[in-house]
């Protein structure tokens, strides 16, 4: 089934700590984002990917990192968490050139 | 800078009458447009894509350049279209996607 992964669903930290957010699709595509979804904001983009080892600045990449040394894998990386990024955050991919977005099922992050 | 505009955050309608979710977008080049659903904090599902021209669930979207619109219509709304909608716009040679804010979709029985 085609699909993207992220994990985990749900995680609580405590400020500055790290961590980091996985996402894995199958689908063979070479673009992948990450948004974070908060009330009366919508989605905001974080960072996308338009390849390996091809990465940028979305609207909002304070404070967030990725990387994508593999084309399925594009891992989101909180160097030092703070209560500002409590929010719910997505991955997404799909095909260069455009097309609809395949979502992953959210991680509901907490930052203490 | 491109940007997405939904004016309403919360729409509330009666079962069976119809919908028009507004979006307006702001772009200097050739958009691509597109409605994403989201049930109950689910992932975001594509609904519409302004150039496939289809219609979904009886939802329907015409892109209206001189208007710079992008209104999501159906003629009678059901209780299960009770979700989060999001226009979104693809620009910046396929690499930047825009959303709005959100409009929150509300049918009551």
């Amino acid at each position: 089934e085609a699909q993207v992964t992220q994990n985990p669903r749900y995680l609580i930290t405590v400020t500055g700590k790290k961590l980091t957010v996985t996402c894995s699709q199958n689908m063979n595509h070479e673009y992948m984002s990450w948004y974070r979804q908060d009330p009366g904001l919508g989605l905001r983009q974080i960072y996308y990917s338009m390849n390996v080892e091809v990465t940028d600045k979305g609207d909002v990449p304070e404070g967030y990192k990725v990387s994508r040394k593999e084309k399925r894998n594009f891992p989101l990386i909180l160097e030092s968490p703070s209560p500002n990024q409590t929010s719910l955050y997505f991955c997404a991919s799909r095909r260069t050139g455009g097309g609809k977005l395949f979502f992953g099922s959210g991680t509901q992050l907490s930052v203490l | 800078a491109q940007r997405v505009t939904q004016p309403e955050k919360l729409l509330s309608v009666f079962k069976g009458a119809p919908v028009e979710l507004k979006c307006n977008y702001s772009y200097s080049g050739s958009p691509e447009l597109f409605w994403y659903v989201q049930y109950s904090r689910q992932r975001l599902q594509l609904l519409l894509r302004h150039i496939s021209r289809e219609s979904i669930k009886g939802f329907t979207a015409d892109l209206n350049k001189g208007e710079t619109s992008f209104h999501l219509k159906k003629p009678f709304a059901q209780e299960e279209d009770s979700a989060m909608y999001y226009c979104a716009l693809l620009s910046g040679g396929y690499q930047k996607v825009t959303f709005g804010t959100g409009t929150k979709l509300q049918v009551i029985p």
